[in-house]
């Protein structure tokens, strides 16, 4: 399968831990995305790569919140002191220059994230 | 600020009848719009992608339509099927980030 891989499909914590998902993007792809969508409502951007350089962060990205995609391939989304609130479906997709694909978006299965 | 707003929320039709679903936004200034399909619990699947100086896109029995300067975008599905149940969500593109609606929840009834 050569699309976009999460992992874990599902997680669930206790409140006060951290959680870190993995996203494999399709592999030419220069650009990885990370979104987050609670239930009824369309997703939101969170932040993007450009190979390995994070070039914008939503204020929906607090500070507990952190990725990184460290040699352009795969990206990490980490979330420290997970509270109720974080509780979502977290979306990573990814696409190729903008010159190339007109900046259309391939999305990964997702995580689940449930807070207790 | 860009938003994107899908009428409407929920739309209930039998089987075989064709069906059009509304997206609309606020600033025409968009790179592209794409039509997406999510299953429940599921991630979301490409459906049509339509750059800006496009006015439509077909995919089978699929046809989505833009109209940048109304801020208007329609997905037009043909002869619809059960399998076709699902949640269809619009989305407008910057260079970057997609700006979606809350999309339109449709349910075929065999």
């Amino acid at each position: 399968d050569t699309g976009v891989s999460q992992d874990p499909r599902h997680k669930i914590t206790k409140r006060g831990q951290n959680v870190t998902f993995r996203c494999d993007p399709i592999s030419e792809h220069n650009r990885l995305y990370w979104y987050r969508q609670t239930l009824g409502q369309g997703p939101e951007f969170l932040t993007y790569f450009q190979n390995e350089a994070q070039l914008e962060k939503s204020r929906l990205l607090s500070d507990r919140f952190s990725a990184e995609r460290p040699k352009g391939s795969f990206s990490t989304l980490e979330i420290q002191r997970t509270e109720q609130g974080d509780s979502a479906m977290y979306l990573c997709a990814s696409s190729l220059l903008p010159q190339d694909s007109y900046n259309e978006q391939f999305f990964g299965p997702g995580t689940r994230l449930t807070v207790l | 600020k860009q938003e994107v707003t899908q009428i409407p929320a929920a739309l209930s039709v039998p089987e075989g009848e064709n069906l059009v679903l509304n997206c609309s936004f606020t600033d025409s200034a968009i790179y592209n719009l794409q039509w997406f399909r999510q299953d429940p619990g599921k991630g979301l699947t490409s459906l049509l992608l339509i750059q800006s100086s496009q006015r439509e896109q077909t995919s089978g029995r699929l046809n989505a339509s833009l109209d940048k300067s109304s801020g208007r975008s329609t997905l037009y599905i043909a002869a619809s099927q059960p399998g076709d149940s699902a949640t269809y969500l619009c989305a407008v593109s910057r260079v970057y980030q997609l700006i979606w609606g809350a999309g339109t929840k449709l349910i075929i009834k065999p």
